[in-house]
């Protein structure tokens, strides 16, 4: 993606929380999304924070965000081997109309 | 609503071969986005629409690629002539964008695996 970075793969234990880390560019971002992709799948939007927020909690997912330094974070705590997938952050940015921007995705993998 | 429909699901069409995939948006929507995904390079936005129109098209790779939406139901993405570096996984994934929000939560369909030989 442009401007939009991620690791390429994430190994945990089942049991375990998973943190899958995200960097941007844009400081006109005003969305940050997070989307699963399962196997043979499209994606799906998982989660999202609106750009003045730091944190949001749903169930077992946790999304830091650190304005300052442009990191988006997705803590998955009790991670399934269900959660398997390729994890895309992606951003909506004002450019003058609205675009939005997706990382190349992390590939999570847990081992039972 | 069923979701984003696509086809086909599966291509599999020879070099220098037309093909045409198919994508129907959600009913309501008003932007379509067509992605491809491939190992080496990811996710990649080809073009998008809002109502109907081409907003965006600096992701399409060249002239072999074009997009059409005809009405808000019915879009295609057209590769003539195909190419095997063509091969990948092509999304269609629709959205709507309020005037007021830039919220913009994308569906997207199951895909349509490309194969040219």
């Amino acid at each position: 993606g442009e401007d939009v970075e991620q690791s390429l793969f994430l190994s945990v234990r089942e049991g375990d929380s998973s943190v899958i880390n995200c960097t941007y560019t844009d400081s006109s971002s005003t969305y940050l999304y997070w989307y699963k992709q399962e196997p043979g799948a499209g994606l799906q939007l998982l989660t999202y924070i609106f750009s003045n927020m730091d944190m949001k909690q749903d169930q077992r997912l946790t999304v830091l965000l650190n304005k300052k330094d442009k990191h988006l974070s997705l803590r998955i705590a009790d991670t399934q081997t269900g959660d398997s997938a390729i994890y895309f952050c992606a951003e909506t940015r004002n450019t003058g109309g609205f675009k939005t921007i997706f990382g190349a995705g992390t590939r999570l993998f847990v081992k039972a | 609503d069923a979701g984003v429909i696509q086809s086909p699901r599966h291509e599999v069409t020879e070099m220098g071969q037309e093909v045409t995939l198919r994508c129907k948006p959600i009913s309501g929507h008003n932007s379509l986005f067509w992605y491809r995904q491939t190992m080496m390079r990811g996710l990649e936005l080809l073009i998008y629409f809002n109502n109907n129109v081409p907003i965006d098209d600096s992701g399409m790779p060249e002239d072999r690629f074009s997009a059409k939406m005809p009405n808000a139901s019915f879009s295609t993405l057209k590769i003539q002539p195909s190419e095997p570096r063509d091969s990948a996984v092509y999304f269609c994934a629709s959205s709507f964008r309020g005037r007021e929000s830039s919220y913009n939560e994308q569906f997207f369909g199951p895909g349509t695996r490309l194969t040219v030989l």
